[in-house]
């Protein structure tokens, strides 16, 4: 079965601290990873997106890794600020083009505190 | 540029009725598909429409429908409502031509709350 998790459900860090989101996948067939950000209340705003022959993404503070051996991604922020805080969502696509199916896992609530 | 749209932004409804949620693709887009999120879950794929198709289901019953129109818009129906059926219908648009790279994009969403 193909599972996405992100770990940890939460997490509240002080302003200007480095963070990591961790999101693992259960099968490693994957075409592409994409991490998305979601405010309260509204919809998905696309942050990275990693293809499945590449290792990285960057823009601006944050870079997105992928390491399909292991079936595991990470978002890395730099500099933390207070408006960073949202829930972060890693959706995986199993298909075989850009239009397949998402697969997400459950998001990463971060706070970040003044 | 216009992204997705989504309407209404609210509805109400209660157990037993229908309901249908209307999406507008980002212009240049011919893809669309549709997600449910629960509160406090990540979204669940329901499903896509490409050229007026129905091409991909998730596991959701046939109470769950759509339609996609020839300028790619697109409406997702629900019938016979339960309470279960709560939750924010999500949108999602991306072009089939788009190849590598092209993020899908998503629109504000309709919250539906059943009474």
């Amino acid at each position: 079965k193909q599972e996405v998790t992100q770990i940890p459900a939460a997490l509240s860090v002080p302003e200007g601290e480095n963070l990591v989101l961790n999101c693992s996948f259960t099968d490693s067939a994957i075409y592409n990873l994409q991490w998305f950000r979601q405010d309260p209340g509204k919809g998905l705003t696309s942050l990275l997106l990693i293809q499945s022959s590449q290792r990285e993404q960057t823009s601006g503070r944050l870079n997105a890794s992928l390491d399909k051996s292991s079936g595991r991604s990470t978002l890395y922020i730099a500099a933390s600020q207070p408006g960073d805080s949202a829930t972060y969502l890693c959706a995986v696509n199993y298909g075989s083009s850009n239009t397949g199916k998402l697969i997400f896992g459950q998001g990463t609530t971060l706070q970040v505190k003044p | 540029d216009a992204g997705v749209t989504q309407s209404p932004t609210h509805l109400i409804k209660t157990r037993g009725q229908q309901v249908t949620l209307r999406c507008s693709p980002k212009s240049g887009h011919d893809t669309v598909s549709w997600y449910q999120q629960a509160l406090g879950q990540g979204p669940q794929f329901i499903f896509q429409y490409y050229e007026e198709e129905e091409r991909q289901r998730g596991n959701f019953p046939d109470r769950f429908s759509g339609h996609q129109f020839p300028n790619y818009s697109s409406e997702l129906n629900v019938n016979a409502l339960l309470l279960g059926d709560s939750a924010l219908y999500l949108c999602a648009s991306t072009s089939i031509r788009g190849g590598l790279g092209q993020p899908q994009h998503f629109g504000d969403g309709t919250r539906l709350s059943i009474l």
